[in-house]
């Protein structure tokens, strides 16, 4: 079946970068494009970024552009997400979701970053 | 930008109880428009694609409809489990972009 579990909790003090991997399982990877979505406590959701994981093309939000990359590996079947320069709203749960054209069918159980001095 | 509005931004229904969810897109986005519900604590779930398509193991008392600029979601008997909050989403393809809309949380009355 098909599977996206992404890494663990983090916290960070602002300023710091941080790294969340999604590794995916019971499909072809290349076959799926990968994107990411946030939503910091209480809020909605917000689109981050997108990455084909066939041709690695990106897209990013515009208020992201300057301070998130991503990177596939496709030998293991991962996307990570990192942003930097983090402040404190950045503090989220960022997860990760397979585009099936126009949507996203499945999704990561999320990650928790939270920015803290 | 394409920007996404729904109304209402909650709501407090009997079980039982038909509800519905408008969702409008600032430019026409023909039926690139998707709907989720997340439960607290959990990711987000596709229930429909493209307006209208119920995705497969999703209850039929869920539906959508609408294209162009204006669209509805409607639970046509609330049941207990349906407590959760709705988006919408749209989809961009030049280039690639996704939209979500703020949301419209659902409780039981």
């Amino acid at each position: 079946q098909v599977q996206l579990v992404q890494s663990g909790a983090e916290v960070k003090r602002p300023g710091a970068s941080v790294k969340v991997s999604c590794k995916t399982s019971g499909y072809t990877f290349t076959n799926y494009d990968i994107s990411w979505v946030r939503q910091a406590p209480g809020r909605g959701l917000e689109w981050m970024a997108y990455i084909s994981t066939y041709n690695g093309n990106t897209n990013f939000a515009q208020k992201l552009q300057d301070r998130l990359s991503m990177t596939t590996d496709t030998s293991t079947s991962t996307a990570y997400m990192e942003l930097r320069s983090l402040t404190s709203d950045d503090t989220a749960v960022y997860y990760c979701a397979r585009v099936a054209g126009r949507e996203f069918d499945y999704w990561g159980q999320g990650a928790l970053v939270t920015v803290s001095s | 930008d394409i920007q996404m509005t729904q109304s209402p931004s909650s709501l407090s229904a009997s079980v039982g109880d038909r509800v519905t969810i408008t969702c409008q897109a600032s430019q026409d986005i023909s039926n690139f428009l998707n709907w989720y519900q997340q439960k607290p604590g959990k990711a987000p779930k596709l229930l429909i694609s493209d307006a209208s398509n119920l995705k497969t193991g999703v209850p039929l008392r869920f539906s959508g409809s609408g294209s162009g600029t204006d669209f509805t979601f409607t639970i046509s008997s609330l049941q207990p489990e349906d407590i959760a909050t709705y988006y919408c989403q749209q989809f961009d393809n030049l280039p690639v972009k996704f939209t979500f809309g703020p949301g419209t949380k659902v409780d039981i009355k």
